[in-house]
């Protein structure tokens, strides 16, 4: 129902490296940058990568972003328990003008 | 530190008004856009519109065209959002979040505030 497509959930044990994606289309991902959210729970989100591949102050390193045509992941490497949180994509849509998100991914860290 | 403080839970019967607000701290309010998003278990984050305090210059969802007005008090920067007859769909958790620019992330983002339309 989102315009941006995630998968529901992803998990890992701690250490390894996931990934998670973000689909979209030539109106939105294809032409514009992509952000990623991270959400706490009972929290707001907050932004966690920008410009597809830029980290806020704060954010570690072993959070990265990507983007190639239509699509964009976030990778997570060496996964640790206080990364557990909801991850939402979001970028500019030139037919909605304004922006879009994906249905966010939950990730469980086993 | 950048601050938006959001208006507390609100529990309302269907058909009534509410306005909620959001107010900025710790930046110039006038010279960034204040969005309000969406968020339900059913939907996800659902974008519903911007104003720019600086001139009030407002653009809305399609989906929230209507549905919800938008307004802003630079004087006291605070934003508002503000239903004129709630609907039961309208229960959610409602985000202010600003922006440099319109294309530019949501860089920071109020508490929420949790609205229940019930009978």
């Amino acid at each position: 129902q989102s315009v941006l497509t995630q998968p529901p959930s992803a998990s890992g044990t701690p250490g390894q490296r996931v990934i998670i994606s973000c689909s979209g289309s030539s109106s939105n991902i294809g032409r514009n940058i992509v952000n990623w959210y991270q959400q706490l729970p009972g929290m707001a989100p907050k932004l966690h990568i920008y410009s597809n591949n830029q980290r806020p102050s704060g954010v570690p390193d072993r959070f990265s972003g990507s983007k190639s045509g239509t699509s964009s992941s976030l990778a997570i490497s060496g996964l640790q328990s206080e990364d557990e949180a909801d991850y939402y994509c979001a970028t500019w849509d030139d037919s909605l003008r304004g922006p879009v998100f994906g249905g966010g991914t939950k990730l469980t860290v086993l | 530190d950048v601050q938006l403080v959001q208006s507390g839970a609100e529990v309302k019967k269907p058909g009534e008004s509410l306005e909620i607000s959001c107010q900025g701290s710790e930046y110039g309010f006038s010279n960034y856009w204040i969005g309000w998003v969406r968020q339900t278990p059913g939907r996800g984050l659902e974008w519903m519109g911007f104003i720019y305090p600086g001139d009030s210059d407002t653009r809305y969802s399609p989906s929230f065209q209507g549905q919800v007005t938008i307004s802003a008090d630079k004087s006291i920067s605070t934003a508002y959002l503000r239903w004129s007859s709630l609907k039961a769909s309208d229960t959610a958790i409602y985000f202010c979040a600003r922006r440099e620019w319109l294309q530019s992330p949501f860089d920071h983002w109020g508490q929420g505030t949790v609205v229940t339309v019930s009978s």
